[in-house]
């Protein structure tokens, strides 16, 4: 079993949804939590940034982290057709360089015009 | 820009041969990684620098991949032999190094290279 599991989608919506994004994991070291965005032929971009649990909200984008269920999700509101993308969690037990990241294996989203 | 870049964008290669792939970091950044990403799979970590040493090589899938970094700034992946296995994006990204407590360390990503084994 892999160390984090995402369902890899594709996810298809329609324009102005709500997103949900999911990463679940097993280990419980994990304090540093991340969301990527990876467009088609790109490097992922980091999204979002938070530490132990709880909710951190950045424009349209959500991240709540749920240690105790050892769960972390990714919510957008309003989605646009700019959205669709590869969304990949990642997490650390420990911050600073050489903090090895694990990543999940991304869900790939659509929103429809 | 002054992202990181990477080189080259695409490779394809034959079954046996070897393939060098080459990492910019952004300048000043001193940590460096490497990342391989399969199709339909997240990024496996390879290597990580720190200057021009690596303290992290247990990703490394085999004694076929090696890498260096040379004045704190420019890596390259060296995989000997390639196999069909082998077969996938490497991407590299930097950080600015110590970061700080709680986190403030993000990494920064290259486009990747695409690697083909035949």
């Amino acid at each position: 079993q892999k160390e984090v599991e995402q369902d890899p989608g594709p996810l298809s919506v329609p324009e102005g949804a709500i997103v949900s994004l999911n990463c679940t994991y097993s280990n419980s070291a994990f304090q540093y939590f991340m969301w990527y965005r990876q467009y088609s032929r790109k490097g992922p971009e980091l999204l979002m940034y938070t530490y132990s649990s709880g909710n951190k909200e950045d424009g349209r984008f959500t991240a709540q982290v749920d240690k105790s269920s050892k769960y972390i999700s990714l919510f957008i509101r309003d989605s646009q057709p700019s959205d669709s993308a590869t969304y990949l969690c990642a997490m650390s037990a420990r911050p600073g360089a050489g903090n090895m990241l694990t990543f999940g294996g991304g869900t790939r989203l659509m929103v429809k015009p | 820009g002054a992202g990181v870049s990477q080189s080259p964008s695409n490779k394809v290669t034959e079954k046996g041969k070897d393939v060098e792939l080459r990492c910019d970091p952004i300048s000043g950044h001193t940590a460096l990684y490497w990342y391989r990403q399969s199709l339909g799979q997240g990024l496996e970590f390879l290597i990580y620098f720190q200057g021009n040493s690596a303290p992290d090589k247990s990703g490394l899938p085999s004694d076929r991949f090696s890498a260096e970094r040379t004045g704190g700034s420019v890596s390259t992946l060296t995989i000997q032999r390639t196999q069909q296995e082998d077969s996938a994006v490497y991407l590299c990204a930097s950080s600015e190094g110590l970061g700080l407590a709680g986190g403030g360390n993000e990494q920064f990503f290259g486009p990747g290279t695409r690697l083909t084994v035949l």
